[in-house]
């Protein structure tokens, strides 16, 4: 069945650890989406992508990272963790005129 | 930059009775209007959605929006909610202006009591 996977679901991690957040999708989408949600408030764009090498800054200035070297994967790199970055990560991907998300995840940093 | 406005951020209703929620957006150009939902514990999923034609939209489970393009909204109506309903409800605009992604209101929680 076609989807969209994010892993880890839940992360908690020291202040300073690089960590790599995995979005993978079987749906065949070109473009794919980085939102960041805390709690109670709306998502916010942080990263998209048109394809594979292609990846623009959303509206939400971020210190992450993204790459995107195979249409599947849209991975999502912190390289030095704050507890600033304490969020819940959404990773979407589009059709031709709706997103489907994944299940997000939780991060936290002490 | 476009905006999106949710002006209940809980509602409490109980089995049976009609929603609305209200959601304004800020953009004066063409745009697409979503309402997505997040059940406890679930993805967000696609309630329904807008581009163009009818502006009365239905969607899943017998939700409908209404687009009046006047007063720049997009409310979301049921008119008999069941306890499953209980979830985060967010209207989304997608962005114009050759950028990509959608623009999210804050939400709205829902609850409905049995």
């Amino acid at each position: 069945e076609a989807d969209i996977y994010q892993t880890p679901r839940y992360l908690v991690i020291g202040t300073g650890k690089k960590i790599t957040l995995e979005c993978s999708q079987t749906m065949g989408h070109d473009k794919m989406y980085w939102y960041q949600q805390d709690p109670g408030m709306e998502l916010h764009l942080i990263h998209y992508s048109y394809g594979v090498n292609s990846t623009e800054k959303g509206d939400l200035s971020s210190e992450s990272t993204v790459s995107r070297i195979r249409t599947e994967h849209f991975p999502l790199t912190l390289e030095s963790a704050r507890p600033s970055h304490t969020s819940q990560y959404l990773c979407a991907s589009r059709g031709s005129n709706e997103q489907f998300f994944g299940p997000g995840t939780r991060l936290t940093v002490l | 930059a476009q905006s999106v406005s949710q002006h209940n951020h809980h509602v409490i209703l109980s089995e049976a009775a009609s929603l609305e929620l209200g959601c304004n957006y800020s953009y004066g150009g063409t745009v697409n209007l979503f309402w997505y939902v997040q059940y406890p514990g679930q993805h967000l999923q696609l309630l329904l959605k807008y581009f163009s034609g009818d502006p009365l939209v239905k969607g899943i489970k017998g939700f409908e929006a209404e687009f009046i393009k006047s007063k720049f909204s997009f409310n979301l109506r049921k008119p008999s909610v069941q306890w499953s309903d209980t979830a985060e409800y967010f209207c989304a605009v997608k962005r114009g202006g050759g950028a990509d992604g959608l623009t999210f209101g804050k939400g709205t929680h829902l609850i409905i009591q049995p």
